[in-house]
């Protein structure tokens, strides 16, 4: 049964500590991404990786890091620097299709800092 | 990429067929336009994508004139269970699969 998981679906974290969201996918898809989604709003991007051993910063990637050394994980480490971490965060993958490339989302991890 | 413009809010009743236009006047000859749907907690689920006239599958209609400055996707008898944020984009066919996310649409579907 192919999808995306992610892991864990809650998380709580005291500040001052770093955390690692794990992202693993078996579409076989080139491409993974990571959205943040706060109450309310759109999602936004954080870090995205078109093939394995390199990734590119999105639109907030400040306090956040990645890596993708296989082509099935993406983990998503949020680091003390971030100052605002408390949010909803979404790992998705992607196949290149005619007309673009359709994103699979994950089912999300909540993490709450205390 | 394009900047879509939908409303923030709608409400239907079951039964009903719901429209939802969105806008997006800088849309550029290779870009797609693409409908998701968000459950609460959920990660985003994509619905349709046309390029331009009517695009049809077992979910939903997407209508995109021959200008494309608009689209609307069509929910044929609509039920609880299509309570959601839908979400319009516009892509290229070609970039690197980057997309923005606007605050969505909330549909509410009431009894």
């Amino acid at each position: 049964d192919g999808g995306i998981t992610q892991s864990p679906k809650y998380l709580f974290r005291k500040e001052g500590q770093n955390v690692t969201l794990s992202c693993e996918q078996n579409l076989n898809h080139d491409a993974m991404y990571w959205y943040r989604q706060d109450p309310g709003q759109g999602l936004r991007l954080i870090y995205y990786s078109q093939i394995v051993n390199d990734f590119q910063k999105g639109d907030i990637a400040e306090g956040y890091s990645v890596s993708r050394e296989k082509k099935e994980s993406f983990p998503l480490t949020v680091t003390s620097a971030q100052k605002n971490p408390t949010a909803f965060y979404l790992c998705a993958s992607s196949i290149r299709r005619a007309g673009g490339n359709e994103q699979f989302f994950g089912p999300g991890t909540r993490l709450t800092v205390l | 990429l394009a900047k879509t413009t939908q409303p923030i809010s709608m409400d239907s009743y079951e039964g009903q067929e719901v429209n939802i236009t969105c806008s997006h006047n800088n849309i550029a000859t290779n870009d797609y336009i693409t409908w998701y749907q968000q459950f609460p907690s959920q990660g985003p689920r994509f619905i349709i994508q046309g390029y331009k006239t009517k695009v049809t599958n077992e979910v939903a209609s997407l209508f995109i004139p021959a200008d494309r400055k608009s689209s609307t996707l069509s929910l044929p008898r609509v039920s609880l269970s299509d309570t959601a944020v839908y979400y319009c984009l516009v892509r290229g066919s070609s970039n690197t699969g980057k997309l923005i996310f606007g605050q969505g649409t909330t549909l509410q579907v009431k009894p």
